[in-house]
């Protein structure tokens, strides 16, 4: 089946930094990729979504310029956290949507941690 | 926000089937309806999804009423590796395609 690779799993960064999370889809195309947010037991939420070639499109109270979204190409998004701070401390996870089948298949993580 | 709603948690017999229901009362008539779980600390799984007509996979049934204001998602022979959150999600229009957003989901607890 549709398999999303999500890199890294886990990442301690300080106050300050920015942090790059990669989601790849591995056998499948993908024109659109979602990143989620989720807090400890807390459901997830969506982000912001982003389409192949063109600007991602944020949920309302996501600060576009904080959390910078590349879609670079149609198996590869990627999620820069700028200036981290400790309240950005999550778990953020992706989603890839299949060409063909339509389908949602979600990365496994990863885990920030701001210190 | 998220157009489903479902109790917070349920207890399952190990080998029995679960039934976990969904409220979905705004749906619109093309909105789809998805079910996923997660299991601690990793990503979503999905399980099955279906408009209007009844869907059976290897893992699951879908069970949607006829007005599609609700549904039910059955695991017929629950087991201990189905204790996960049980998520059900209407999938919503955006401008340029569809997107998924959860709700906050069932805590399913199988117990031997």
């Amino acid at each position: 089946g549709a398999v999303v690779s999500q890199h890294p799993s886990w990442v301690i960064c300080k106050s300050g930094t920015s942090v790059k999370i990669e989601c790849r889809s591995l056998d499948f195309q993908a024109t659109t990729m979602f990143w989620y947010r989720q807090f400890p037991k807390q459901s997830l939420m969506l982000m912001a979504t982003s389409n192949e070639g063109s600007k991602a499109t944020y949920e309302q109270g996501v600060e576009k310029d904080k959390f910078l979204i590349n879609h670079a190409s149609l198996t590869l998004s990627t999620l820069t956290v700028t200036s981290a701070h400790p309240e950005d401390s999550s778990f953020y996870i992706c989603s890839a949507r299949e060409l063909e089948t339509y389908g949602y298949t979600f990365g496994s993580g990863t885990r920030l941690t701001v210190v | 926000d998220a157009k489903t709603t479902q109790p917070p948690s349920m207890d399952c017999a190990e080998g029995r089937a679960a039934n976990l229901p969904c409220n979905h009362s705004t749906i619109s008539g093309n909105e789809y309806v998805y079910w996923y779980r997660q299991i601690h600390s990793q990503g979503p799984q999905y399980i099955i999804h279906g408009l209007k007509n009844n869907e059976t996979n290897e893992m699951a049934s879908l069970i949607i009423t006829e007005d599609r204001k609700s549904s039910t998602l059955i695991l017929p022979h629950a087991t201990l590796r189905d204790t996960a959150v049980y998520y059900c999600i209407v999938r919503v229009p955006m401008e340029y395609g569809n997107k998924l957003v959860f709700g906050a989901g069932t805590i399913l607890r199988v117990k031997s």
